[in-house]
């Protein structure tokens, strides 16, 4: 069965640092998600990505974060100046549609990124 | 806004048993999804079961079915005959591709 595959699987990094999370979508999907799960807490939405462009953000997807999808199969999430509360476990997503089409979205198995 | 709750933060029940996790939303549209999503101790999200809001008929998938109460805003999830590998995190959503997700119910299973 189709995957979304992530990796690293688990990241540590000093405060400050850049941080690449990379992502590989469900091939034929074309529409790509972040989420964000702090430890403890519920997961969270961060941003939509479609046809190369953010098509949503939340208020948590500040400047410090940007998303691309550098060629045909990554799609990545970088942080450019790590701090402490970064610290979570990310999840990327993918679906084939948008909106209620029928389409479900299909998680990773996520990114756990210590900032210490 | 759209809200999610799940009122039980823990919930246990015997291999075998049947057990049911509540979910309450909130939302002024008039269609959407809902989904319950499991999260295992590797932390993977997993789904689970889904079901559309212009559905009236509850979806179920194997030994899980949902008990929509489209007035009531409610949701719950229904396990049957629960198996020690069910034992996980689970989490309801609400939305089409925005997800908005409750606080979780962690489920043990007692052998």
């Amino acid at each position: 069965e189709p995957e979304v595959t992530q990796t690293p699987s688990h990241q540590v990094t000093q405060m400050g640092q850049e941080v690449i999370l990379r992502c590989v979508p469900i091939s034929n999907h074309l529409y790509f998600y972040w989420y964000r799960q702090i430890l403890g807490q519920k997961v969270e939405f961060l941003v939509s990505f479609y046809n190369n462009e953010i098509s949503e953000k939340s208020e948590i997807f500040d400047d410090q974060f940007s998303v691309e999808r550098p060629d045909g199969s990554n799609f990545t999430l970088k942080i450019r100046s790590t701090k402490l509360e970064d610290s979570a476990m990310y999840f990327c997503a993918s679906s084939e549609g948008w909106g209620l089409s029928g389409n479900t979205i299909y998680f990773g198995e996520g990114s756990w990124l210590t900032v210490v | 806004a759209q809200t999610v709750t799940q009122s039980q933060p823990e919930m246990s029940v015997q291999e075998a048993e049947t057990v049911t996790l509540s979910c309450t939303y909130d939302t002024s549209e008039s269609d959407y999804y809902l989904f319950w999503y499991k999260q295992p101790p590797s932390r993977q999200m997993i789904l689970v079961i889904r079901q559309e809001a212009y559905k009236q008929q509850n979806a179920t998938e194997n030994r899980f079915s949902v008990n929509f109460q489209k007035a009531a805003k409610s949701f719950s999830l229904k396990i049957s005959d629960s198996q020690l590998g069910d034992a996980a995190m689970y989490f309801c959503a609400l939305g089409a591709q925005k997800l908005v997700f409750g606080q979780g119910t962690r489920l043990t299973i007692n052998p």
